[in-house]
């Protein structure tokens, strides 16, 4: 079954300091992967998506992620925090041989920004 | 703009009772969607549905049921509601593009006393 990993519950860095939020999937076939953001008291909103075009896939607010086949990783990056990126960020997976277009979960990365 | 609602935000119920959620989209989407989100478990698959009546188990849909009678509207049910049923219940929808982002509602906090 294919799964989702997320390394570390929790993550703080300092306003303008680099964001690197870490994802791993598990999948004998390269997925479609997607990255959510959920602000406090809000649902999810998608920040970006792989879905096998180019590696590096640019998103909203500055960040992106890239495709990395050989670590089987999609890890998401940010060049400089704002205090406005505090947020819980979810990794998800859609399965490629699942027709009903379910998508998988990371247990999520709360991201604390330091003033 | 795409929209998802949700008929509650924020819902106290008592044991035993029955308890419907709402939801309601405005995308002529295919696909609709119920997860729970619990602190440390990311959010889990209750229920789907592809379609008009028609309904897929998700990984958690014990003590759950669901009913679509119209393509906008996906209703999840407790039918009898459990103090280990408190949560986060997020509604989401997509067409049926493999490809395609899952929009969110901004979720219901059930609280079950």
């Amino acid at each position: 079954a294919q799964s989702v990993t997320q390394l570390g519950s929790h993550v703080s860095v300092s306003e303008g300091a680099l964001v690197l939020l870490r994802c791993n999937y598990s999948s004998s076939v390269p997925p479609y992967l997607f990255w959510y953001v959920q602000y406090p008291n809000q649902g999810l909103q998608l920040l970006l998506k792989y879905t096998s075009a180019a590696t590096l896939v640019k998103g909203i607010n500055g960040f992106e992620a890239e495709f990395k086949k050989s670590e089987t990783s999609f890890h998401l990056t940010k060049p400089s925090a704002h205090m406005s990126d505090a947020a819980e960020y979810f990794c998800a997976v859609s399965p490629l041989m699942d027709s009903s277009y379910k998508l998988i979960f990371g247990s999520g990365t709360r991201l604390l920004v330091r003033p | 703009d795409v929209k998802v609602t949700q008929s509650s935000r924020y819902l106290v119920k008592r044991t035993g009772e029955k308890v419907f959620l709402e939801c309601v989209q405005d995308m002529d989407h295919e696909n609709m969607f119920w997860y729970r989100q619990d602190p440390g478990l990311g959010l889990r698959l209750i229920y789907f549905s592809y379609d008009v009546k028609m309904k897929e188990k998700g990984d958690i849909p014990e003590g759950y049921s669901v009913s679509r009678e119209k393509k906008e509207r996906f209703s999840l049910i407790l039918e009898s509601a459990s103090t280990n049923q408190t949560s986060m219940y997020l509604c989401a929808s997509s067409t049926d593009s493999s490809t395609d982002t899952q929009y969110f509602g901004p979720g219901t906090r059930l609280t079950v006393l």
